[in-house]
């Protein structure tokens, strides 16, 4: 099993909505990802997990709270979102410890916020 | 900030190879070159990498300059599923992959 799966994939939501986008992998990686793909733009790095623990914060606002519950579960929880952060949400994971550590990603959350 | 140049587009016709460019004048002894490339609104999809040595696997070749500060993703018979982003990144082992403008192929008929 080679897949990282993502849900939703299409997420529609009010600024004052509570939701969550989740991420699983069954392929022993370690390491988990969340990226901000705005349209006609390339990924940016939201947070690392490594080894279930947060590694990485790229200065991302509180509204976007990530969870890492197991090996295989990655998830974003969305609170009081803008309008200007709709965007494609990926995910990735990947091992820790080799030393090329290629990236496996899903097919992505699209979010809308209104 | 990326380290790597990459023109903004390219066309390739269909059925033959598309070679792609990336300069990377500041990589370092121990950075290897990724080439990941990302299909319309679908997530990216890792191609190939290396350190030093030319590469190839069942989708693509890299070739990497002697000196090191420039690549060349080639895919030698292009298709129409080829038409995508291609993202050169130069990564050491332990740091995170960081996405720059990339490549956007158009794979003609």
């Amino acid at each position: 099993d080679t897949e990282v799966t993502q849900t939703p994939k299409h997420l529609v939501m009010g600024m004052t909505n509570k939701k969550s986008l989740k991420c699983e992998q069954h392929m022993g990686h370690r390491a988990m990802y969340w990226y901000k793909q705005k349209a006609k733009k390339p990924p940016e790095l939201m947070f690392v997990y490594s080894y279930e623990k947060l590694s990485i914060n790229e200065s991302v606002p509180s509204r976007f709270s990530p969870e890492c519950p197991n090996s295989s579960l990655l998830n974003l929880h969305l609170h009081a979102l803008q309008p200007e952060d709709s965007a494609l949400y990926l995910c990735a994971s990947s091992q820790v410890s080799a030393e090329t550590g290629e990236l496996f990603f899903g097919e992505g959350s699209r979010l809308t916020v209104l | 900030d990326a380290k790597t140049t990459q023109p903004p587009s390219m066309d390739c016709a269909e059925g033959r190879a598309a070679n792609l460019p990336c300069n990377h004048s500041t990589i370092s002894g121990n950075e290897y070159v990724y080439w990941y490339r990302q299909i319309h609104s679908q997530g990216p999809q890792y191609i190939i990498h290396g350190l030093k040595n030319n590469e190839t696997n069942e989708m693509a070749s890299l070739i990497i300059t002697e000196d090191r500060k420039s690549s060349t993703l080639i895919l030698p018979h292009a298709t129409l599923r080829d038409t995508a982003v291609y993202y050169c990144i130069v990564r050491s082992y332990g740091q995170n992959f960081v996405f720059g403008p990339g490549t956007r192929l158009s794979v003609l008929p």
